[in-house]
């Protein structure tokens, strides 16, 4: 089935450490986001990549990095810069028409 | 002041009952607005979108878009408990998700 992987599904880290979230769709989507949800609040915009090797900041960029090396993946790093990195972190991709875009599970990260 | 607005909730109906969520916006340059729907600990589901204003429909689902009064609507009729979840408006002046603007979303409760 297609679709968009995270995982993993839970993750713990410890302050001061980097963390990398995978993400990988077999879609053949071109464009590809990450996205920050806490609690009652909606999704925000971290990054996003619309080809291969090319991504943009988006709302909230600062401590987070990506790469998009390949077409499939785009994996998240939260770096120790981040000073709230406890969070629901979303994937999505999309073939660029509004009725094509799909979300991963998500990835639950807490720092201990 | 938030480009989005979402009626915060959360919302509790009994089961057949008719369910309006809502959203206010104010960016006149939104011209794509969808709704989401995000069961507990999962990623959000596409549920409806909608191009400038007027309704959509879909099974029970329906969307409403005021452009003038910069409010959207989503009616569901004969609510269900499988309803029961957190609906997220959303709206950009692409047609691209990714660069969308989310409402912090609306939790239903259905009882049955």
């Amino acid at each position: 089935d297609g679709g968009i992987t995270q995982s993993p599904k839970y993750l713990f880290r410890k302050e001061g450490q980097n963390v990398t979230l995978s993400c990988e769709q077999n879609l053949n989507h071109d464009a590809m986001y990450w996205y920050r949800q806490d609690p009652g609040q909606g999704l925000r915009l971290i990054y996003y990549s619309q080809i291969v090797n090319d991504f943009q900041k988006g709302d909230i960029a600062e401590g987070y990095s990506v790469s998009r090396e390949k077409k499939e993946s785009f994996p998240l790093t939260v770096t120790s810069a981040q000073k709230n990195p406890t969070a629901f972190y979303l994937c999505a991709s999309s073939i660029g028409r509004q009725d094509t875009t799909i979300f991963g599970q998500g990835t639950r990260l807490t720092v201990v | 002041q938030k480009e989005v607005e979402q009626d915060p909730g959360p919302l509790s109906v009994p089961e057949g009952a008719i369910v309006s969520l809502n959203c206010t916006y104010s960016n006149s340059a939104f011209q794509y607005f969808m709704w989401y729907r995000q069961y507990s600990r999962k990623g959000p589901e596409l549920l409806m979108y909608t191009y400038s204003s007027g309704n959509k429909e879909d099974g029970r689902f329906t969307a409403q878009v005021d452009k003038s009064s910069k409010y959207i609507s989503l009616f569901i009729r004969d609510s269900q408990p499988s309803d029961s979840a957190t609906y997220l408006c959303a709206m950009s002046a692409r047609i691209n998700a990714g660069k969308s603007t989310f409402g912090d979303g609306t939790t239903l409760t259905v009882k049955p």
